[in-house]
């Protein structure tokens, strides 16, 4: 069965630095795409990035980036330059058919 | 602006009463889902709909009902059988599954 994990409940990161959040994932698909949301306090879900299993190049926007290592079935979020405002739930998401089955997520803390 | 819309933002209910919870988007996306979202977990799947007229149970279908009469719209309906209601409730839009737009999510107490 699909599954995501992750297993950080929280994180801290001093502002300005980089931090990674882990994401694993169980799947015997071999097309699927791997997301990552932001959900800050106010409880919106904030669509940050995707990554395609057949994607060659891993996916950068901004200063997100995901770390996709296919084999190890990993999906980290690199968030660069950490800012006040990244403060927030973070989750790890995949598609499965047509739904979307999300992890238990990670919350960041940045300390200024 | 497009977007989806979810209202109220604060419901609160009685215990054994039915509640329905509203959900419409103007992005003219054809699939619609309804998500629960319990204090420090992530999301759960209630219900989705891939277009009008058709829906299909979720992983915690048990206790809710759903309706999809126009595109625009799809409302969720906590019954009196679901056993803890208090929660979060998330509905999303997407025309394609690696896209999907959130509402800004109903905070549901059953007192």
């Amino acid at each position: 069965a699909q599954k995501i994990t992750q297993t950080q409940p929280g994180m801290f990161v001093q502002e300005k630095e980089a931090v990674t959040l882990d994401c694993t994932y169980d799947t015997s698909d071999q097309s699927y795409g791997l997301f990552w949301y932001k959900q800050p306090s106010s409880g919106e879900m904030i669509f940050l990035i995707y990554q395609g299993s057949y994607d060659e190049q891993n996916a950068t926007e901004g200063r997100y980036s995901l770390n996709f290592q296919k084999a190890r079935k990993s999906a980290n979020l690199v968030i660069s330059a950490s800012q006040l405002g990244d403060s927030a739930m973070y989750f790890c998401a995949m598609d499965y058919y047509d739904k979307v089955i999300f992890g238990p997520g990670t919350s960041l803390s940045v300390i200024p | 602006d497009g977007g989806i819309t979810q209202s109220p933002k604060y419901l609160f209910r009685k215990e054994g009463q039915n509640v329905t919870l509203s959900c419409e988007q103007n992005l003219n996306h054809d699939a619609m889902y309804w998500y629960r979202q319990d204090p420090g977990q992530g999301l759960r799947l209630i219900y989705y709909s891939q277009i009008v007229n058709d829906f299909q149970k979720g992983d915690i279908a048990e206790g809710y009902s759903v309706s999809r009469e126009k595109k625009e719209s799809f409302p969720l309906t906590v019954t009196s059988a679901q056993k803890n209601p208090t929660a979060f409730y998330l509905c999303a839009s997407s025309n394609r599954v690696d896209e999907q737009f959130f509402g800004p999510g109903t905070r549901l107490t059953v007192l």
